[in-house]
């Protein structure tokens, strides 16, 4: 089955640098994977998704890029404030076309 | 903005007992999910429901676990004999089109406590 790697250690960085996340996966590659912001004891919040004949998607300060060759997707967000501090998830099709699998996520903390 | 709405926002529950955790998706959905997520783990996902029936479940999801949409806007989870194990933050979510545009909205979850 489909296996999603995050790195699950805290990623501190200051604010106004860019973060970097990075999620790699096993097997074939998705139709289409996504990312998602959680907070503690709150439900994931969807931000990006991006396919797998697309290499890079934008949103404000967000950019998920798509590489199928390293079956990997990276994560930014740019001149980073405090707020961002929260943990981001990936998440994929995996199997059937309505079963997603999310990965454990990487905690973000923005340093003031 | 739509949202997913459940309720209660806590349950606690005698192991042994049964539950119904409840959902109200956005209403012009067509595709609902259920996850959970134990503490310190990441989220799983339990079932989908489309068209008046399941389209896909897990192996987390055996004959103790069973969904239904008893109306046009409710969507809920009942778990029949839970088990301490069964605790753990429960999560609707629903989606206009599969997920497959603007992925899924997630509720802000149940959290059940088995004692």
């Amino acid at each position: 089955s489909q296996k999603l790697e995050q790195n699950s250690e805290a990623l501190n960085i200051q604010e106004g640098k860019t973060a970097t996340l990075t999620c790699n996966y096993t097997n074939y590659s998705p139709a289409y994977l996504q990312w998602y912001r959680q907070d503690p004891g709150r439900g994931p919040v969807f931000l990006l998704l991006i396919r797998e004949n697309e290499k890079e998607k934008r949103k404000e300060r967000l950019k998920v890029t798509f590489d199928t060759t390293l079956k990997q997707s990276l994560f930014h967000i740019t001149a980073s404030q405090p707020a961002d501090s929260a943990t981001y998830l990936c998440a994929l099709n995996s199997g059937g076309y309505q079963k997603v699998t999310f990965g454990i996520g990487t905690k973000l903390q923005v340093i003031p | 903005e739509p949202e997913v709405t459940q309720t209660p926002s806590h349950q606690v529950t005698q192991m042994g007992q049964e539950v119904i955790l409840r959902c109200v998706p956005i209403s012009n959905h067509l595709y609902f999910y259920w996850y959970r997520q134990i503490l310190g783990q990441k989220v799983e996902f339990l079932v989908s429901f489309y068209n008046n029936e399941i389209s896909e479940k897990s192996e987390i999801f055996d004959d103790q676990f069973s969904v239904e949409r008893p109306d046009g806007s409710n969507f809920t989870l009942k778990i029949r004999s839970t088990k301490l194990e069964d605790s753990a933050m429960y999560f609707c979510a629903s989606s206009e089109n599969g997920g497959e545009v603007a992925g899924y909205t997630f509720g802000s979850g149940t959290r059940l406590t088995v004692v």
